[in-house]
């Protein structure tokens, strides 16, 4: 199992579409989960924290399930400004370093 | 306002010449590090550090290099280009493992 996964997409949505990615992870000691938004090869931007008892920013949702080991984003309300690649970020097997997923594709259209 | 700089944005090179690729961070965070970026492989670590002197090879280690000799800095070092690495290259820093990573703008390698 790799120590992050993603599924790739891409998601094509229509705006105002809620949208959510799972992302699963292996190592289950790990502590600390992150979502990033990258545009077009330009580099990766925190797009918010992942907490146990889940985050909240505006339109985006993010939540942490320990049992199945994954993480999720929500997003709702689809912009057009939202088509990006998503990338999740959990600790490595090792629990020496953090890992980046491959990244989901969104696409959202009007 | 701290920042993460990487130079050069953009370098065209030839095969076997060594290169070496700036990373400049004001935070003050101990840990930097180098990744490479290809379709269909998303982001791979090179090399990283957490600290002065401390130097670790990542999943894609192979044909770099790097040196820590204070916080702020961790240049990456081709030691002799070849076109597979052609490619492009982020550096990034956090303050420890387990807070968030920050990176810089990105440099655009391309080795012909």
């Amino acid at each position: 199992r790799k120590e992050v996964e993603q599924d790739p997409g891409p998601f094509n949505v229509p705006e105002g579409a809620t949208v959510a990615f799972n992302c699963t992870y292996s190592n289950s000691a790990s502590q600390s989960f992150f979502w990033y938004r990258q545009d077009c090869r330009k580099e990766p931007k925190l797009l918010m924290s992942v907490y146990s008892s889940g985050n909240e920013d505006g339109r985006f949702t993010a939540q942490l399930n320990r049992a199945s080991q994954y993480i999720s984003l929500l997003i709702r309300d689809s912009k057009l400004s939202d088509s990006a690649t998503y990338l999740c970020v959990g600790g490595n097997q090792a629990g020496t370093a953090l890992i980046f997923g491959k990244g989901t594709t969104l696409s959202v259209s009007s | 306002d701290a920042e993460i700089t990487q130079s050069p944005r953009h370098k065209i090179t030839e095969t076997g010449r060594q290169v070496t690729l700036a990373c400049h961070q004001t935070w003050n965070h101990n840990n930097m590090f180098w990744y490479r970026q290809d379709l269909g492989h998303g982001l791979r670590l090179i090399h990283y550090s957490y600290g002065v002197q401390d130097t670790n090879k990542g999943e894609v280690s192979d044909g770099y290099s790097v040196s820590r000799s204070n916080t702020e800095d961790l240049p990456l070092t081709l030691e002799s280009a070849a076109s597979s690495q052609t490619s492009v290259y982020f550096c990034a820093s956090s303050a420890n493992s387990n807070q968030p990573q920050h990176f810089g703008d990105g440099t655009r390698l391309s080795i012909l």
